[in-house]
């Protein structure tokens, strides 16, 4: 079973600052590493697939790089709404699986 | 537009069973290149995978919870059932209903439910 962890738990960031998110998984997962954001009582957001293709009306700012175990999520200025929780997720193809990291929480510096 | 809506109980006792209906639109649960997937939220906590549906009816389950879950799907009525036995109160939580799409060898879960809350409590 491949285990996610994120880091760090919390990042405190002040608004326009880059902030600089990171996932890493047990074993190789190729590209196959998507990230969301949470707001508290949303549901999740779909915002980067296959490691680093933005979803449909994601802002630039917003960008994914990383293949294998290593991945990072960046946002590039960060603005008031994008204080939330970040969650990598990663998908095995065998056995079928999903697996999702601990989450990051993005907060106010 | 696609949409996804969970419906069930919100309070159930322990060692009851879980039954969550996840009702779809704007797409098909025969469509090759899309699945349905259960996941659950604690208060406060992360994001679980629970069990995921392929359009062959495929199916696959979380490795710690897989003797207590099942999914399956009626495509006609564009629904997919989620039944998890022997409730316990460690599995309150806000449970998700998530669209899977594949790009390639690329899964992820583009378009989400509301959720719904499940307290189990005698």
């Amino acid at each position: 079973e491949i285990v996610m962890t994120q880091s760090p738990a919390t990042l405190s960031v002040s608004p326009g600052e880059r902030a600089t998110l990171s996932c890493r998984a047990s074993q190789s997962v190729s590209s196959n590493l998507a990230w969301y954001q949470q707001k508290p009582g949303q549901a999740p957001r779909l915002l980067i697939y296959g490691a680093s293709t933005r979803a449909t009306g994601i802002p630039a700012r917003f960008s994914g790089s990383g293949s294998g175990t290593e991945f990072t999520l960046t946002i590039s200025s960060l603005q008031s709404e994008d204080f939330a929780v970040y969650y990598c997720q990663q998908y095995n193809n065998w056995p079928p699986s999903f697996t999702f990291g601990p989450g990051t929480k993005v907060d106010i510096k | 537009q696609v949409t996804l809506k969970e419906s069930g109980p919100v309070l159930v006792k322990p060692t009851e069973t879980l039954t969550l209906t996840c009702t779809v639109s704007g797409f098909s649960l025969s469509n090759a290149r899309m699945g349905v997937s259960w996941i659950r939220q604690p208060p406060g906590k992360a994001l679980e995978w629970l069990a995921h549906i392929f359009s062959n009816d495929e199916k696959s389950y979380s490795t710690s919870l897989k003797s207590r879950l099942t999914i399956s799907k009626d495509t006609s009525k564009s629904q997919v059932v989620l039944t998890m036995t022997n409730m316990d109160p460690v599995d309150t939580a806000t449970y998700y209903c998530a669209r899977s799409r594949r790009d390639g060898y690329v899964f992820y879960f583009d378009y989400w439910g509301q959720g719904t809350l499940v307290t189990v409590s005698s």
